[in-house]
């Protein structure tokens, strides 16, 4: 079973208005972190929010925010006002604290392309 | 914030020759850093992990012998992609987790290989 789904092909949104991104993960570990990175196409990876397993809010980096909703397994990524810098490809990842211990490696999804219409 | 340099940003080679790609922590100290390789418009696949003083630990499917990781100080891991061939070439990114359990993957700006 895939650990993070990313199942929007590619999402549109015009500029100035807010866009969900969509991210679900399968895990028994009860311990685990839950990421987003953003890569234009320049091919950087810039990390974006972090949402612990055992956090009771939804994080918040600015224009950034995440939906995490644990019984659902889901960790949606809102961008609110989008900006045309924001036009990239966005990947949920996942590190399993107890799964893989010292090296907690993160697993990351397929990505979404999000391209932001002026 | 934690800055990963990643040398070189591409490189293009002949089959049969050896490339090597390093991967340098420059503000912090990484015992561990992480090689992904990444086709166009797919995800990362995590490669191998190196850790400082010690043999990396490669995922199932990765060749050791054709990817050779070197990580013998804390700010520096190297990758060699050895007798490389046009099948090799790809995106290859490392990166290294800043201290703290909850700290990100902090990543390198990608090499981008291409095997003629």
């Amino acid at each position: 079973a895939q650990k993070i789904t990313q199942t929007q092909p590619g999402m549109f949104v015009q500029e100035k208005e807010a866009v969900t991104l969509d991210c679900t993960y399968d895990t028994s570990d009860p311990s685990y972190g839950l990421f987003w990175y953003k890569q234009p196409s320049s091919g950087e990876m810039i990390f974006l929010i972090y949402q612990g397993s055992y956090d009771q809010q939804n994080a918040t980096e600015g224009r950034y925010s995440l939906n995490f909703q644990k019984a659902r397994k889901s960790a949606n990524l809102v961008i609110s006002a989008s900006q045309l810098g924001d036009s990239a490809m966005y990947f949920c990842a996942m590190r399993e604290l107890i799964r893989t211990g010292a090296n907690s490696k993160l697993t990351f999804g397929k990505g979404i392309t999000l391209s932001v219409r002026p | 914030g934690a800055v990963v340099s990643q040398h070189p940003s591409w490189v293009i080679c002949k089959s049969g020759t050896s490339v090597k790609i390093e991967c340098r922590s420059l503000d912090f100290q990484a015992t561990t850093m992480f090689w992904y390789r990444q086709f166009p418009k797919q995800s990362l696949m995590l490669m191998a992990t190196s850790n400082e003083g010690s043999k990396a630990t490669y995922e199932q499917g990765v060749e050791k012998d054709k990817f050779l990781i070197n990580h013998a100080s804390l700010t520096l891991s190297t990758l060699t992609v050895t007798s490389a061939h046009p099948e090799d070439s790809s995106f290859y990114i490392c990166s290294a987790r800043g201290q703290g359990e909850n700290s990100p993957l902090h990543f390198g700006n990608g090499t981008r290989l291409t095997v003629t």
